[in-house]
């Protein structure tokens, strides 16, 4: 069965560092996501992706996060300067449907950041 | 705005107990709805979905969840839980003035053996 997969599966980083987490979307879908979930907390809405462009983005999704698909088959997530409060789980995930349609999202196994 | 509510922060039944989680989303015109799973270590897995007919919908493991457009709910429900369901249930919905879902804050279900 296709699935959604994200590296790293959890990574370490001091303050202030850049950190770029990495999903394979399921290869036939078109609409990509990031959420993310504090420890104990909702899960929270990041950025959809479109066509190459962000769809929409919430609050959180400042200055210091971007999104990228650099080639046909990765999209990225860029944390700029990591603050300690983006020590989260990062989940990926993809759908056939989006827009103003949005199906079932499929999620990967989500990549633990975790922020000294 | 758009949101999701899930009242039940934590539920702790028997095995064999009938289960019934709340939630309630607030309106925004036509919705897709949906009941995700997070088991202890995992990442999220679907449920159940409701798009449209049938406002009870049937998923996987015996769960299902009932559409009351005037409650603006999507209560999910199982008749006989096990000690397996134990995991995090968060309620979601996807507006179509927007591109995205929005998830509720999640309900803890701890089954007693």
């Amino acid at each position: 069965e296709p699935e959604v997969t994200q590296t790293p599966s959890h990574q370490v980083t001091q303050m202030g560092q850049e950190v770029i987490l990495r999903c394979v979307p399921i290869s036939n879908h078109l609409y990509f996501y990031w959420y993310r979930q504090i420890l104990g907390q909702k899960v929270e809405f990041l950025v959809s992706f479109y066509n190459n462009e962000i769809s929409e983005k919430s609050e959180i999704f400042d200055d210091q996060f971007s999104v990228e698909r650099p080639d046909g088959s990765n999209f990225t997530l860029k944390i700029r300067s990591t603050k300690l409060e983006d020590s989260a789980m990062y989940f990926c995930a993809s759908s056939e449907q989006g827009g103003t349609n949005t199906g079932e999202l499929f999620f990967g196994e989500g990549s633990r950041l975790t922020v000294l | 705005a758009q949101s999701v509510s899930q009242h039940n922060h934590h539920v702790i039944l028997s095995e064999a107990a009938s289960l019934e989680l709340g939630c309630n989303y607030s309106y925004g015109g036509t919705v897709n709805l949906f009941w995700y799973v997070q088991y202890p270590g995992q990442h999220l897995q679907l449920l159940l979905k409701y798009f449209s007919g049938d406002p009870l919908v049937k998923g996987i493991k015996g769960f299902e969840a009932e559409f009351i457009k005037s409650k603006f709910s999507f209560n999910l429900r199982k008749p006989s839980v096990q000690w397996s369901d134990t995991a995090e249930y968060f309620c979601a919905v996807s507006y179509s003035s927007a591109s995205k879902i929005i998830f509720g804050s999640g309900t803890r279900l701890s089954i007693r053996p």
